[in-house]
């Protein structure tokens, strides 16, 4: 099974801040990563998939990058309502793995 | 807009077996583009996929769960449905139903919570 290492498991940052976040893949996973935000109480949401496409309607200010096995989602300008829980999830031959999570929070 | 909609008993008795069924709206779920799943989230802990269909009835299940876990699909029903056999504590969570296309879950449900308690 394909292990997925995600850090940090929470941060705090101010507003306007650079965030990034990290995944780690114990094999090679080409550009098979996606990236999720979680609000408290909802479903997660797709922002990035495979490692660097963003999904219609998510704010340019969010980003992924990477392949193989080490991949990194950006927050270029933190904004209030990305307070949120942030996973990562690979996808080899059908089966999928998630990250751990990464809690964001403001300074 | 595609909708999915979990539906089942919030609370399961320990040994017996969680079911739930997903009703999808506004798609359908015979497409050849997408597979079918469910994840789960126990409460305050991280997701966890727990297997995916594709409308043809093949499944694709997490190892760690695969000998309690059946899913399958009704088609004319537009639905896709959960059993998890022998269920204990550690298997009380929100239970999420999505689609998959290609590789990422790109729509899902709002989530039902699941409780096993006697």
């Amino acid at each position: 099974d394909i292990q997925m290492t995600q850090s940090p498991s929470s941060l705090s940052a101010s507003v306007g801040d650079r965030v990034t976040i990290t995944c780690q893949a114990s094999q090679d996973i080409s550009n098979y990563l996606n990236w999720y935000q979680q609000k408290p109480g909802k479903a997660p949401k797709l922002l990035i998939y495979d490692a660097s496409n963003l999904e219609t309607g998510v704010p340019s200010r969010f980003s992924g990058s990477g392949s193989g096995t080490d991949f990194t989602f950006t927050i270029s300008s933190l904004q209030p309502e990305d307070i949120a829980t942030y996973y990562c999830q690979q996808y080899d031959n059908l089966l999928q793995t998630f990250g751990g999570g990464t809690k964001v929070e403001i300074k | 807009q595609l909708q999915l909609q979990e539906s089942g008993p919030g609370l399961v008795k320990p040994s017996e077996t969680l079911s739930l069924t997903c009703t999808v709206s506004g798609g359908s779920i015979s497409s050849s583009s997408y597979y079918w799943g469910w994840i789960r989230q126990p409460p305050g802990k991280g997701l966890e996929w727990i297997g995916s269909i594709y409308y043809s009835g093949s499944t694709y299940y997490n190892p760690s769960l695969k000998s309690r876990v059946t899913i399958s699909v009704d088609t004319s029903k537009n639905q896709f449905s959960l059993k998890l056999s022998s269920v204990t504590a550690a298997d009380t969570a929100v239970y999420y139903c999505a689609r998959l296309v290609v590789n990422h879950n790109d729509y899902w449900g709002q989530g039902t919570l699941v409780t096993v308690s006697s």
